[in-house]
């Protein structure tokens, strides 16, 4: 069975720093690009980063851009999203997802999501 | 960055078909996927690469593209598919992913 866990969420003030980790299991981590995506209360979903299956490539929402960063660790089976300067409207909850097809580049669907880990980001 | 329309909102009576919209002007360059999210879950791949149905997924959802729109058709609709329905494409032009802003599934 396919798990994805989320943690590291919390409060913290602007301009402060969280790092959040994905920890997954049930399929072969390291051959699956991955994904954060997020939802701020009351909002839509937004599309936040992406990283390949050897962490090689990344890409950012211009709204993160120059302040998170996404890693992976893939014999530890862990993804992990770095957050500095985080704002008031980096209040969110934050979902890592995996992609469909082991190999697909970033246009590549998100088929399993963890439950999330809620960032609130507030003085 | 790119932008994908969505109306914010969509009603149907339980066996009729709903269909939801997805409008970019890359649209028809790029493959579009779509997303069920219900509140206090996590979201739902329901069709992607424009088409695609999950294993798992009812056959009742479909999905389809011409021009510039993309469509998420679901048919002989029912009370559990009441949810927010999301496409999402990926933008080369900026190399990022976007979200449309969601359509809410109502039915009646």
């Amino acid at each position: 069975e396919v798990q994805l866990l989320e943690s590291g969420g919390g409060l913290v003030q602007p301009g402060g720093s969280l790092r959040l980790s994905c920890v997954v299991s049930g399929f072969t981590f390291r051959t699956n690009a991955m994904g954060w995506v997020r939802q701020a209360p009351g909002k839509g979903l937004e599309w936040v980063s992406f990283i390949s299956g050897s962490g090689a490539a990344t890409y950012y929402a211009d709204s993160v851009k120059g302040r998170f960063t996404s890693t992976r660790d893939n014999p530890k089976n862990t993804l992990y999203l770095q957050m500095n300067s985080l704002r008031v409207e980096d209040t969110a909850l934050y979902y890592c997802a995996k992609t469909k097809i082991p190999g697909s580049g970033a246009g590549g669907a998100f088929d399993m999501w963890g439950q999330g880990t809620l960032v609130t980001v507030s003085s | 960055s790119h932008v994908l329309t969505q109306p914010p909102s969509v009603s149907e009576a339980p066996g009729e078909t709903a269909r939801v919209t997805c409008g970019g002007n890359n649209i028809g360059t790029e493959s579009v996927h779509w997303y069920q999210k219900k509140p206090g879950q996590a979201p739902v791949l329901v069709i992607y690469y424009d088409s695609d149905r999950p294993s798992g997924i009812s056959d009742r959802f479909s999905g389809s593209k011409s021009g510039n729109t993309a469509t998420l058709t679901i048919s002989r609709v029912e009370a559990g598919d009441e949810a927010d329905y999301y496409c999402q494409v990926w933008d080369s032009s900026s190399d990022q992913g976007v979200f449309g802003g969601g359509t809410k599934l109502t039915v009646l």
